[in-house]
């Protein structure tokens, strides 16, 4: 099975930057993504990451080491629509995804 | 527009009754899933279709069954609905074959079970 562990909430200012942490314990990995997710809607998808290193799209960049067992989610230059839930989740090899239990991101003016 | 319909939006239903969610997608996915999402425990897999034909249990199937008749659908049916199943319900397809692509969500069914 798979256990995910990210941080419950995070409070940023507009224009600022925040980074959600998300580590993972796994029986099995084919990959680990980021799901945006704003109240009362479906989740999003945000990046992918396979390989260790850094992968950017925009305002935002996630980072994955493998033999950490560790990804973040950068967003750059907070804005007050990035106010949502950011859900880690891990691709086991049999591509099912088990998701972390979302980290609520408010950004204040 | 090609995505994931699923259906109805919101239920109330009486403990004791049975209940199907209805999923439907159109974008050829071959493999489908059920999530359950509930305030603090985030999205759980209740059921999963890798493909027409096949099914799969997650990690909370207790309660719940699916059927995969075709490609496009995955219905989710609660025999006998209880009060610790009420949460929203997500339904996703995907690709496997595409290495970098995720899921697709539907909009959720939040379903109260009383």
């Amino acid at each position: 099975g798979q256990n995910i562990d990210q941080p419950t909430e995070m409070t940023a200012t507009e224009g600022a930057i925040v980074q959600i942490n998300c580590t993972y314990q796994t029986s099995g990995f084919n990959g680990l993504f980021w799901y945006q997710q704003h109240a009362g809607e479906a989740p999003t998808f945000l990046s992918y990451n396979v390989l260790d290193g850094l992968e950017e799209k925009g305002r935002f960049s996630s980072f994955l080491s493998r033999s950490k067992g560790y990804s973040y989610l950068l967003l750059k230059e907070l804005q007050m629509k990035d106010s949502a839930s950011y859900l880690c989740a891990v691709r086991d090899g049999d591509y099912k995804l088990s998701f972390g239990a979302g980290t609520t991101v408010t950004v204040r003016a | 527009i090609a995505g994931i319909t699923q259906a109805p939006t919101s239920q109330i239903l009486a403990a004791g009754r049975r209940m199907t969610l209805r999923c439907t997608q159109d974008m050829r996915h071959n493999a489908m899933y059920w999530y359950r999402q509930d305030l603090g425990l985030g999205l759980r897999l209740i059921h999963y279709s890798n493909t027409a034909g096949t099914t799969g249990k997650g990690e909370v199937p207790d309660g719940y069954s699916v059927s995969r008749a075709n490609t496009d659908d995955f219905p989710l049916t609660l025999a006998s609905a209880v009060p610790s199943q009420t949460s929203v319900y997500f339904c996703a397809s995907s690709y496997s074959g595409s290495v970098g692509y995720g899921y697709t969500f539907g909009s959720g069914t939040r379903l109260t079970v009383v």
